[in-house]
């Protein structure tokens, strides 16, 4: 069955250092998102993207976050300038068009120090 | 905007016991889907079920079933005969529409003890 993959696992960094997280959705899906939980909290809403563009984006996604699809398979985010408060797991998604269910990876953890 | 809420936090149960999820949510779109996901300990985000806004018919899959009730604006999750592999933590979330971006609760932790 086809599947969200998102790579790293898990990665440490500095602050203030950049890092770019990267996902591989459902071979034919159009719609990305982009979700972080941080520990033992809910799982919020970043940014979603369609057609090459962003459609959506939360408050959360600041100045700090981009995202892009370099190729016809990758979706990446990538954080600029981390912060401690960024260390968080964060989660990809798909959807296809015809179906309303977001499909998620299993996530890369992120630990700022 | 959007909320959805999720007033257990942890549930505790011993094997073969059923366990029911309560959700309630608030919105002003008329049409909108309900999910709910399952978060194992090794952290994935596992998609369990999808209602639509329009279709209030509550169903059962296997050990799980929903009752989904408009008019209270609940969308409830039952597992009949649990087991020691349902131990994870439930989300219910809210879609405003197709393609849309999920708004999650805060998850229910349920322990499910042999």
């Amino acid at each position: 069955e086809p599947e969200v993959t998102q790579t790293p696992s898990h990665q440490v960094t500095q602050m203030g250092q950049e890092v770019i997280l990267r996902c591989v959705p459902i071979s034919n899906h159009l719609y990305f998102y982009w979700y972080r939980q941080i520990l033992g909290q809910k799982v919020e809403f970043l940014v979603s993207f369609y057609n090459n563009e962003i459609s959506e984006k939360s408050e959360i996604f600041d100045d700090q976050f981009s995202v892009e699809r370099p190729d016809g398979s990758n979706f990446t985010l990538k954080i600029r300038s981390t912060k401690l408060e960024d260390s968080a797991m964060y989660f990809c998604a798909s959807r296809s068009t015809w179906q309303e269910t977001q499909y998620f990876g299993p996530g890369t953890r992120l630990l700022v120090l | 905007a959007q909320k959805v809420t999720q007033a257990q936090t942890e549930i505790s149960v011993v094997e073969k016991e059923d366990v029911t999820l309560d959700c309630v949510y608030e919105t002003r779109d008329t049409t909108y889907y309900l999910f709910w996901y399952k978060q194992p300990p090794s952290g994935e985000l596992v998609f369990l079920i999808r209602r639509n806004s329009f279709d209030e018919q509550n169903e059962i899959s296997g050990r799980y079933s929903w009752n989904f009730q408009k008019s209270t604006s609940s969308f409830n999750f039952t597992i009949t005969a649990s087991q020691v592999v349902d131990s994870a933590v439930y989300f219910c979330a809210l879609s405003p529409g197709a393609g849309n971006k999920l708004t999650f609760g805060g998850g229910t932790r349920v322990l499910v003890k042999p």
